[in-house]
């Protein structure tokens, strides 16, 4: 299957300050990148739908101004966690897909801990 | 709208017993179905997938699961558990007549093996 990779694996930062976490589609081009959180022992949440070279659609309860996505090419896409705080904290996972494929590859997530 | 009902929080077996892993969908239209698995610490990965094809799927490491339409139900099955099935399982569904569609989650199925 595709690989997609993010970076980093693993983030502590101090709270006020703001985190960017890369998602890359490595051997296939990704139309569709989707950012999704997963607390300790819950479910995947989807935060947001990333489309190559137009503004991200978020789902409802997401602020858009505090986690900024950016797709700007079709192998890429960023997360930045802005003035992060405490409860930020979780794990943050990317999928790719598009191009009328309908599976969807995940990377392998970043552990983002807030101090 | 879309979703899935993961019928068990945590199911537990014995090495070598069958597993069975319980998921039930609503969707207005025919849907594409998956089972991922999370091992602790790692990333997602697809065991199969249903899109429309056979109604009894196979995936990967013995796992197969069967698209029922009249019972709304995709459930997980497995003939001989191993202890290195124990992970979270997650029941995913989405639109196969829109690519790059966003994954909706179930609320996953911790597994549990015994010797």
């Amino acid at each position: 299957g595709a690989v997609v990779s993010q970076h980093p694996s693993r983030v502590i930062c101090k709270s006020g300050t703001s985190v960017k976490i890369e998602c890359r589609s490595l051997d296939f081009q990704a139309t569709t990148m989707f950012w999704y959180r997963q607390f300790p022992k819950q479910s995947l949440m989807l935060m947001a739908t990333s489309n190559e070279g137009s503004k991200a659609t978020y789902e409802q309860g997401v602020e858009k101004d505090k986690f900024l996505i950016n797709h700007a090419s079709l192998t890429l896409s960023t997360l930045t966690v802005t003035s992060a705080h405490p409860e930020d904290s979780s794990f943050y996972i990317c999928s790719a897909g598009g191009g009328g494929v309908v599976t969807q590859y995940f990377g392998p997530g970043t552990r983002l801990t807030v101090l | 709208a879309q979703s899935v009902t993961q019928l068990d929080s945590h199911v537990s077996v014995s090495e070598g017993t069958p597993v069975l892993l319980r998921c039930n969908y609503s969707s207005s239209y025919s849907p594409s179905l998956f089972w991922y698995v999370q091992h602790p610490n790692k990333g997602l990965q697809l065991l199969l997938k249903y899109t429309s094809a056979a109604t009894l799927v196979k995936g990967i490491n013995g796992f197969e699961a069967e698209f029922k339409k009249s019972e709304t139900s995709f459930h997980l099955t497995k003939p001989s558990a191993h202890m290195s099935d124990a992970a979270e399982y997650f029941c995913v569904v989405s639109d196969p007549n829109q690519a790059g569609t966003a994954l909706i989650f179930g609320k996953g199925t911790t597994l549990s093996v015994s010797s």
